[in-house]
């Protein structure tokens, strides 16, 4: 059974630092192309961030070049680095998988919330 | 940037038919997934590559994708499907979600 497991949110002070991770089980990361999809309370989702399996990595603008997506295969658990945290990054990140590499997501985690806060 | 905008809100009798469109800019040329999200859970694929359903998705659910309007259907509308839409596709390599569609079920 696929899984996917976020964990890592929590309150973090305005310009500050975290990073998620999303444990994956019943499949490996590193053949499917994974995504970090926000969602701010009361608000629709935002795509974040995309890892091929081929490593090559994308950004939405609003994080590009404070966010960084990468892969541990030996623990089959991708990350999101945030930095620079901003009040509007506030939102439960979602952890999803597109298993055939057909760009729609199949399988998603559960959510961890993020608060910034100054 | 690319935008999928979609109507805020649908209703629909228990039994009809509720349509939720998604527009964007030759977006027929795109691929184009569904996704629904009840409240307090996470999103779940309920169409793909325009009008696939995965596993497991009812056969109520159906849709459709051409020149700037993608179209998801749902017929004989149940109560569980009461819940948020959201389309999306890709441009350029990114992600782009839709606007969100509320169906409420009458």
């Amino acid at each position: 059974e696929v899984q996917l497991v976020e964990s890592g949110g929590g309150l973090v002070q305005t310009g500050g630092s975290l990073r998620l991770s999303c444990v994956a089980s019943g499949f490996t990361v590193s053949s499917s192309y994974m995504s970090w999809v926000r969602q701010a309370p009361g608000k629709g989702l935002e795509w974040v961030s995309i890892i091929y399996s081929g490593n090559n990595t994308y950004y939405a603008d609003s994080v590009k070049g404070r966010f960084t997506i990468s892969r541990d295969n030996s623990k089959n658990t991708v990350y999101l680095q945030m930095k620079s945290l901003r009040a509007e990054d506030t939102a439960v990140y979602y952890c999803a998988r597109d298993g055939a590499a057909e760009f729609h997501f199949d399988s998603w985690g559960q959510g961890t919330l993020v608060t910034v806060s100054s | 940037s690319y935008e999928l905008t979609q109507t805020p809100s649908v209703s629909a009798s228990a039994g009809q038919t509720a349509s939720i469109t998604c527009s964007g800019d030759k977006l027929g040329d795109k691929y184009v997934s569904w996704y629904q999200q009840r409240p307090g859970q996470s999103p779940v694929l309920v169409i793909h590559h325009d009008s696939k359903r995965p596993s497991g998705i009812p056969e109520r659910f159906s849709g459709s994708n051409s020149v700037n309007t993608a179209t998801l259907t749902i017929s004989g509308t149940q109560a569980m499907d009461e819940a948020d839409y959201y389309c999306q596709a890709w441009d350029s390599s990114t992600g782009v979600f839709g606007t969100g569609t509320k169906v409420i079920v009458l």
